[in-house]
């Protein structure tokens, strides 16, 4: 049962343009939201982060939306460059007296046209 | 100097052989964790350890053993390698800070099985 899920593989999106990155989980539980960014031969690096007790957080270029009664998050990028294509995944865990472990989505390939 | 290394970076392998692969970090966390990804199913928790003495079984531990050997090096040991173990293995390492537990990954180690 995947509990977190990104139902879009690919997304093609204009340098310059805003990009828009999807997640829905499943377990109401999940209290706690990250979006990691993997290039090619290279391990995923950490983004951006966000508390269930929130519902937006900024950074940069970098925000991350949370709809807790959807059960969903999202990642916009404006405005989009090109250094920006690589394969986003989002992550959730919950809260368990430091007992935290990370549920990954698939991921999503994010390409940016020149 | 990178702080989360992996060894070998790719691995051929044949099917019925014994390979470790290994792990080593310079953040000084205590927390260290074993991934695999696979094409369209993301990256999987295998083992975790939160400190020296403490091992833990993720959601695809079968065929999969761990050695912590000190806080800074975490090794994973597939017994006896079976051809759908070729997958991408990531290493990564967090500290928890009352809340939160964002994790570091190494750049990965290809294996194939054979």
């Amino acid at each position: 049962d995947q509990q977190v899920k990104q139902n879009s593989p690919s997304l093609s999106v204009q340098e310059g343009r805003i990009s828009i990155l999807n997640c829905d989980y499943t377990n109401s539980m999940f209290d706690y939201f990250l979006w990691y960014k993997k290039y090619p031969a290279e391990g995923p690096t950490f983004l951006i982060s966000i508390s269930s007790i929130k519902d937006k957080n900024e950074d940069g270029r970098f925000t991350v939306f949370l709809n807790k009664s959807a059960k969903h998050l999202s990642l916009h990028i404006v405005p989009s460059q090109p250094g920006d294509s690589a394969v986003y995944f989002c992550a959730a865990s919950l809260s368990n007296f430091g007992n935290e472990k990370l549920t990954f989505g698939t991921g999503t390939r994010l390409t940016i046209i020149p | 100097d990178a702080d989360v290394t992996q060894t070998p970076r790719n691995r051929i392998t044949k099917t019925g052989k014994r390979i470790m692969l290994e792990c080593s970090q310079t953040k000084g966390h205590d927390r260290m964790y074993w991934y695999r990804q696979d094409p369209g199913l993301g990256l999987r928790l295998i083992y975790y350890s939160f400190d020296v003495k403490d091992i833990n079984k993720g959601e695809i531990s079968d065929g999969y053993s761990v050695s912590r050997q000190a806080q800074a090096k975490f090794s994973l040991s597939l017994e006896s390698a079976i051809p759908n173990q070729t997958a991408l293995y990531f290493c990564a390492t967090s500290v928890w800070e009352g809340s939160t537990d964002t994790q570091y990954f190494g750049p990965g180690t290809r294996l194939t099985v054979l």
